[in-house]
């Protein structure tokens, strides 16, 4: 089955204590993504990655880090947790970045919802 | 500025009821526009999208119209059902250089018995 998957799904963690979600598809897209989406201010970029060794900043990139060995794994790294990235996170991946084709549809992983005390 | 707003911010209506969603934009240029259901606690989902060309398409119970024109699009939901509960989010994508995707922040539709 075609999916993009996250761990952990649930993570509560406190202030300082560094953590990586993990995320993977298995589409064979070159572009990943990472987004928070926090309550009436909707889904906001994190970082993104147009490829293998291709990453940039999204919208709000301060406190995060990702790396991008392979096409398949993206994942999110904070290195020193603060309460406000207490947030839903969801990663994405789509055959292209850009605006290469209108069918060029970004699939979301399930979530993974953190809670830094 | 991209913006992206939607409203009505939250919708509550009966089981088998109509509504309709809308979602007014600034990006420019455009190059499409998606709208996503999202459900409690999930990814979200795609249910439509739409270039400048177009200006209806549907799926299913689910019509979604775009005048590119005005910067506007609805989302007409038909014979609505209690799983058609979920936020529903409108998505543009720019162009020529300004290709990013500005998400709006949703509108929460209930749907009671």
């Amino acid at each position: 089955e075609a999916q993009v998957t996250q761990n952990p799904r649930y993570l509560i963690t406190v202030t300082g204590k560094k953590l990586t979600v993990t995320c993977s598809q298995n589409m064979n897209h070159e572009y990943m993504s990472w987004y928070r989406q926090d309550p009436g201010l909707g889904l906001r970029q994190i970082y993104y990655s147009m490829n293998v060794e291709v990453t940039d900043k999204g919208d709000v990139p301060e406190g995060y880090k990702v790396s991008r060995k392979e096409k398949r794994n993206f994942p999110l790294i904070l290195e020193s947790p603060s309460p406000n990235q207490t947030s839903l996170y969801f990663c994405a991946s789509s055959l292209f970045g850009g605006g290469q084709g209108a069918h060029n549809e970004q699939f979301f992983g399930p979530g993974t919802r953190l809670t830094v005390l | 500025k991209n913006q992206v707003e939607q409203s009505p911010q939250s919708l509550i209506i009966l089981e088998g009821k109509n509504c309709t969603l809308q979602c007014n934009y600034t990006v420019s240029p455009f190059s499409n526009l998606r709208w996503y259901k999202q459900d409690t606690g999930r990814g979200p989902v795609s249910l439509t999208i739409m270039t400048f060309s177009e200006n209806t398409k549907s799926n299913g119970r689910y019509t979604a119209t775009l005048d590119a024109d005005t910067k506007q699009s609805s989302l007409h939901i038909t014979a609505s059902q209690l799983s058609d509960s979920a936020s529903y989010i409108c998505v543009v994508r720019g162009n020529f250089g300004n290709e990013k995707l500005t998400f709006g922040t949703g509108t929460r539709l209930t749907i009671i018995p």
